[in-house]
């Protein structure tokens, strides 16, 4: 069965960077992009972007330019986030999902604190 | 961006008795290949969203026809049938018809 696995939860300070995993299994890693999603506590769903998970091809919505940077590792069938100089407001939950929102991970829960 | 305006914020609702839901969108969701770009997701307390319908009226895998979805090319009504016990969460409308996707903001289905 298709499955979107994320990593565990981090807890980091800010100005510190944050790698977030999203490993794919039940599908062809390659057939599919790989959407990101921020969600702040109680908050709504915000896009931040996509990876084309055939050509490495990103795209990242307007807010979300500069320190998050999609990557891949496609031989072991996962995507990446990554959120340098993190700041107070990067606290949330992030959810990785396929192409069509279809399928979505379990979230990874940032947390940022001094 | 597409704002989507969901309606109301919260819904109580007694097991068994029906649920409905709106969304509004600032834009028409008809894509020039006719597909109406409007999707429906559940997000359970703890949990991460689940894609409810797809394409304004189409269920998606494994959710049951207790769910169904119609609409216009801007109005569009999400309906809970014999509301269970598992249909308790946060209902997100969205769009896909162009960048950048945008969801509503959600309304917390509870049960009385």
């Amino acid at each position: 069965q298709i499955q979107l696995v994320q990593s565990g939860p981090e807890v980091k300070k800010p100005g510190e960077s944050v790698k977030i995993s999203c490993k794919a299994s039940g599908y062809t890693f390659t057939q599919a992009g790989m959407q990101w999603l921020k969600q702040a506590q109680g908050k709504s769903l915000k896009w931040m972007g996509w990876i084309n998970t055939n050509t490495g091809k990103t795209t990242y919505a307007a807010d979300f330019t500069g320190r998050f940077v999609f990557s891949l590792e496609t031989s072991a069938s996962t995507a990446y986030l990554q959120i340098t100089n993190l700041k107070n407001e990067d606290m949330a939950t992030y959810f990785c999902a396929r192409d069509y929102f279809d399928y979505w991970g379990q979230g990874v829960m940032v947390t940022v604190s001094s | 961006d597409i704002v989507l305006t969901q309606a109301p914020l919260s819904v109580s609702v007694t097991p068994g008795e029906s649920a409905s839901i709106s969304c509004r969108s600032s834009k028409s969701l008809l894509s020039s290949k006719g597909i109406t770009s409007l999707y429906w997701y559940l997000q359970r307390p703890g949990k991460s969203p689940q894609l409810l319908i797809y394409q304004m009226s189409n269920l998606a895998s494994g959710v049951p026809d207790r769910f169904s979805s119609s609409g216009s090319e801007t109005d569009f009504t999400l309906k809970i049938s014999k509301v269970e016990t598992e249909d308790v969460g946060v209902y997100y409308c969205g769009h896909r018809l162009e960048y950048p996707p945008t969801f509503g903001a959600g309304t917390k289905l509870e049960l009385k």
